[in-house]
């Protein structure tokens, strides 16, 4: 069974930082691109960040470029969201993922998604 | 960066009735057109991609159809479970991914 489980996340102070981690089980996590995905508070859903199955290529959405850093340690099954310089807008949901990437350059819809983790931004 | 309109932003159906949610594209997105499914407190459920092929485990009473720029999802028949929001996502032209604002389907 594929299972996605985030961690980190909660409380933080505007400007402040915070790593999201996002532990894999259940497929070959090192097969699959993974995405971080975003729910502000009774708002839809926002694509903020992708990171090809071998790390080769990163994008961002223009809302966290400069901000956020997404990584992955395939040898332990894990993604991770870096979010510095917090801002009031960031809080939200944020779940990690996956997608399949194809050596077209085309990619597969989010097939699984993660429980979401809650991170707030207030002073 | 390609804009995901859906309508109606919410839709109340009595239950048995069918469902017809629409989404629009603001460029082709060719099929590469997914629908998802969110209640509350939980996470999005995929639905359909390819604009019409059902992903593992949805009913048959849940269907897609469309390409191009305009894409429905139809509800045959409504069971309790299945009031929620529902998005709709391009992956077409990306990155960004984007997806529809959603459509809330309520009990009538």
């Amino acid at each position: 069974e594929v299972q996605l489980v985030e961690s980190g996340g909660g409380l933080v102070q505007p400007g402040g930082s915070l790593r999201l981690s996002c532990a894999a089980s259940g497929f070959t996590f090192s097969s699959y691109s993974m995405n971080w995905v975003r729910q502000a508070p009774g708002k839809g859903l926002e694509w903020i960040s992708y990171i090809s199955s071998s790390s080769n290529f990163i994008y961002y959405s223009d809302s966290v470029k400069g901000r956020f850093t997404i990584s992955r340690d395939n040898a332990k099954n894990s993604l991770y969201l870096q979010i510095n310089t917090l801002r009031v807008e960031d809080t939200a949901v944020y779940f990690c993922a996956r997608c399949e990437s194809y050596y077209t350059g085309s990619v597969s819809p989010i097939d699984y998604w993660g429980q979401g983790r809650l991170v707030t931004v207030s002073s | 960066e390609i804009v995901m309109t859906q309508s109606p932003a919410t839709l109340s159906v009595s239950p048995g009735e069918r469902a017809t949610l629409s989404c629009r594209a603001s460029q082709s997105v060719s099929s590469k057109l997914a629908w998802y499914q969110q209640k509350p407190g939980q996470a999005p459920r995929l639905l359909i991609y390819g604009a019409s092929t059902r992903a593992t485990g949805i009913p048959a009473r849940f269907s897609g159809s469309g390409s191009g720029t305009e894409f429905t999802l139809t509800i045959s028949s409504l069971q309790s479970e299945d009031f929620a929001v529902y998005y709709c996502q391009q992956y077409n032209n990306w990155p960004p991914f984007t997806f529809g604002q959603g459509t809330k389907l309520e009990i009538k």
